[in-house]
């Protein structure tokens, strides 16, 4: 049950667009569109942003959005805002009926 | 409004027991899959195990398979995670997290607070 790879950080400024990335294997993101994206600030719970790959629940800005590609998901922040500082993990459901999280990506609004 | 409440982590030795709790609410419980997750200090998420909605379907993690076991109680609406056989690299903070399907864990969409299980002499 190896996690799923994601850079450990990004970076950039207000207003501004950036692309997380989230790649697994044909066991898990590749097979399955049940690829969800977290983001969690300091001393919190995760808060869920995107799940389906693509679907925002209610609540959540459109300024979010996801997408997938073969085995990798994408999450995509644009008009960057101050508050999106935060860390963002991504997820899968696997073939083994589990669910495996990425690593986690570090965003540092500039 | 969905609301997860875990109880009963605390300081435990390594070798020992603990069981965690998660009261649930604002939903219709045995309508969803449960899961617990962990969040070791400073470090990322990691998937523990599910229980189905009904709870006659339960899956863990390999690094905890034969010395965790979940449960639920649909008629009071709790969530349990036994832990046995505990080691250092099981502390962290356990969260209680409510999947959007009944059977499978496909996403959390609500978690709660979490409470912390610190494995230590």
């Amino acid at each position: 049950q190896s996690a799923l790879t994601q850079p450990a950080s990004v970076s950039g400024s207000p207003g501004q667009s950036i692309t997380i990335s989230c790649t697994g294997t044909s066991s898990d993101v590749g097979r399955y569109n049940y690829v969800s994206w977290y983001q969690q600030h300091p001393g919190k719970a995760p808060k869920l942003m995107i799940y389906e790959v693509s679907k925002r629940p209610s609540g959540v800005s459109s300024r979010f959005s996801g997408s997938k590609s073969g085995n990798t998901a994408s999450l995509t922040i644009s008009g960057l805002q101050a508050e999106d500082e935060a860390d963002y993990y991504c997820s899968s459901y696997t073939s083994r009926t589990t669910l495996v999280f990425g690593g986690g990506t570090k965003l540092t609004v500039l | 409004e969905v609301q997860l409440l875990e109880s009963g982590g605390g300081l435990v030795q390594p070798g020992g027991s603990l069981r965690l709790s998660c009261a649930a609410s604002g939903f219709t419980f045995s309508s969803y899959a449960m899961s617990w997750v962990r969040q070791a200090p400073g470090k990322g998420l990691e998937w523990v195990s599910v229980i189905s909605g009904s709870g006659g379907s339960t899956h863990y993690a390999d690094s905890v398979k034969g010395r965790f076991n979940i449960s639920r109680d649909n008629s009071t609406n709790t969530l349990y995670l036994q832990m046995h056989g505990l080691r250092a690299e099981d502390t962290a903070v356990y969260y209680c997290a409510k999947d959007g399907q009944r059977y499978i864990p496909t996403s959390v969409d609500y978690w709660g607070q979490g409470t912390l299980v610190t494995v230590s002499s």
